[in-house]
């Protein structure tokens, strides 16, 4: 099963509208990374969260990490076609065997419509 | 630009053909890894190296093979492809920092076996 659930798997917004999209863990996340991707691109780092309740924002772009740090969700307000793409998060977490690793969401694709 | 640095970006092959992908990184990072990334499964780790010298089956290892040739360079062979290796592959590069592993991604291959 997978380790990070990323919810929707797929969005398509008109321009303009506000998203939000989600990133569950069973465990602990003990740092939390947004990425977006473009087709034929790589993934472009946005941000990382560490801290219980801690939220960052870069344009009109803003994550937060919930108090229990299982769940991250990335608000976009008044989304812009410059906005399509796959956002992926990934996280650090302990694994049932006790040990530190980097696990990832399967991916959102946000569609646009001017 | 400091970063991580794939070739080729696209690439077709018929089943049964070998290839090496190709990864350097310029940051100093310790740690190199190969990823392929398939619609509705994420990032699965493939193979990765902690250090100069070292190296380690990740999730996905069979078919492929990995050499890291120096701290720079971390290759990805495929000794006879195979449709179900059809995938996009990423190379990453991490460093593990105070708040956890800051990762950098490579523009990615995008490989089609035939």
């Amino acid at each position: 099963s997978q380790e990070l659930e990323q919810s929707p798997q797929s969005l398509i917004v008109q321009e303009g509208k506000n998203l939000t999209i989600n990133c569950t863990s069973s465990k602990t996340l003990y740092g939390l990374y947004w990425y977006k991707q473009k087709y034929g691109e790589g993934l472009i780092f946005l941000m990382m969260l560490q801290k219980g309740g801690e939220e960052k924002s870069h344009e009109k772009i803003t994550a937060k990490l919930d108090e229990k740090k299982q769940q991250s969700s990335l608000h976009i307000t008044a989304s812009q076609p410059s906005h399509a793409g796959i956002y992926l998060c990934g996280a650090d977490i302990i694994d049932s065997g006790g040990y530190q690793k980097v696990t990832f969401g399967t991916g959102t694709k946000l569609q646009v419509i001017p | 630009n400091a970063g991580v640095t794939q070739t080729p970006k696209f690439q077709v092959l018929k089943t049964g053909q070998s290839m090496t992908l190709q990864c350097a990184q310029d940051m100093n990072h310790n740690s190199m890894y190969w990823y392929r990334q398939d619609p509705g499964m994420g990032l699965r780790l493939i193979y990765y190296s902690a250090s100069e010298g070292t190296t380690d089956k990740g999730e996905v290892p069979n078919g492929y093979n990995v050499s890291r040739l120096n701290k720079r360079e971390f290759s990805l062979r495929l000794e006879s492809a195979a449709p179900s290796q059809t995938s996009v592959y990423f190379c990453a590069s991490s460093e593990r920092t105070l708040w956890g592993y800051g990762y950098t991604f490579g523009s990615g291959t995008r490989l089609t076996v035939v």
